[in-house]
């Protein structure tokens, strides 16, 4: 596609539900990246999957965050027993070099635990 | 911690006044980026700077970059009131993951 596109780009669900967060990156892209960004703050790194390479978990907070990426495209960001803690905007990113080309960002999915 | 700090918070400027915004960071880089966010969601890349590089511009925008500082700065000449946005500064780190910091945020006056 033209761009990365990400679904839903609202999510409201109650505390203790999963929730499964879908990016789908721009074509030929092998770098893809997830971020969350609580209200007002920076970007936190979360995961980053690069071609066929094992990802990059780093970041995941706990073992409730996992995340899959199929195919060398579509990935998703799967959060287990959600905390009110976990609302925040989780953004997608991918990219074909990023030292040289940079992110390139979806819309984002805001999620909002009640 | 490698992320960029972007300095100040917040700035106000009036329709036509010129905007500067800085980012200082702690380790060596190869490369530092900045990207403006509107309303929260996605961010747009708008310049890549090499450590090689002292000053990029990209139409009414002007990067520099001084390594020795470890510190750049974003200049939007002319500002628009379509300017209002965050503004983040990236660095890289390891395994091409890069730093955001928490952002200046922009408010341009029509």
């Amino acid at each position: 596609g033209a761009g990365v596109s990400q679904s839903p780009s609202n999510k409201v669900t109650e505390k203790g539900k999963d929730v499964e967060l879908r990016c789908d990156p721009i074509s030929g892209h092998t770098a893809l990246y997830w971020y969350r960004q609580s209200l007002g703050q920076g970007l936190e790194f979360l995961i980053y999957f690069q071609g066929n390479s094992a990802p990059d978990k780093s970041g995941l907070p706990s073992d409730r965050f996992s995340a899959e990426r199929t195919g060398g495209s579509v990935s998703t960001l799967t959060i287990q027993r959600t905390q009110q803690e976990d609302s925040a905007v989780y953004l997608c990113a991918s990219s074909l070099t990023p030292t040289f080309y940079g992110y390139t960002f979806g819309s984002g999915t805001r999620l909002t635990i009640v | 911690s490698q992320q960029g700090e972007e300095d100040p918070q917040a700035l106000s400027i009036q329709e036509g006044e010129n905007a500067t915004m800085n980012c200082s960071y702690k380790t060596s880089i190869n490369n530092l980026q900045w990207y403006r966010q509107n309303s929260g969601r996605g961010l747009v890349h708008l310049i890549l700077i090499r450590s090689n590089e002292r000053e990029k511009h990209s139409g009414r925008l002007r990067v520099t970059l001084d390594t020795s500082k470890k510190s750049s700065s974003l200049l939007i000449t002319a500002s628009r009131a379509a300017d209002t946005a965050s503004y983040f500064c990236a660095t890289d780190g390891a395994g091409n993951q890069f730093y955001f910091g928490t952002g200046t945020s922009l408010t341009v006056i029509p």
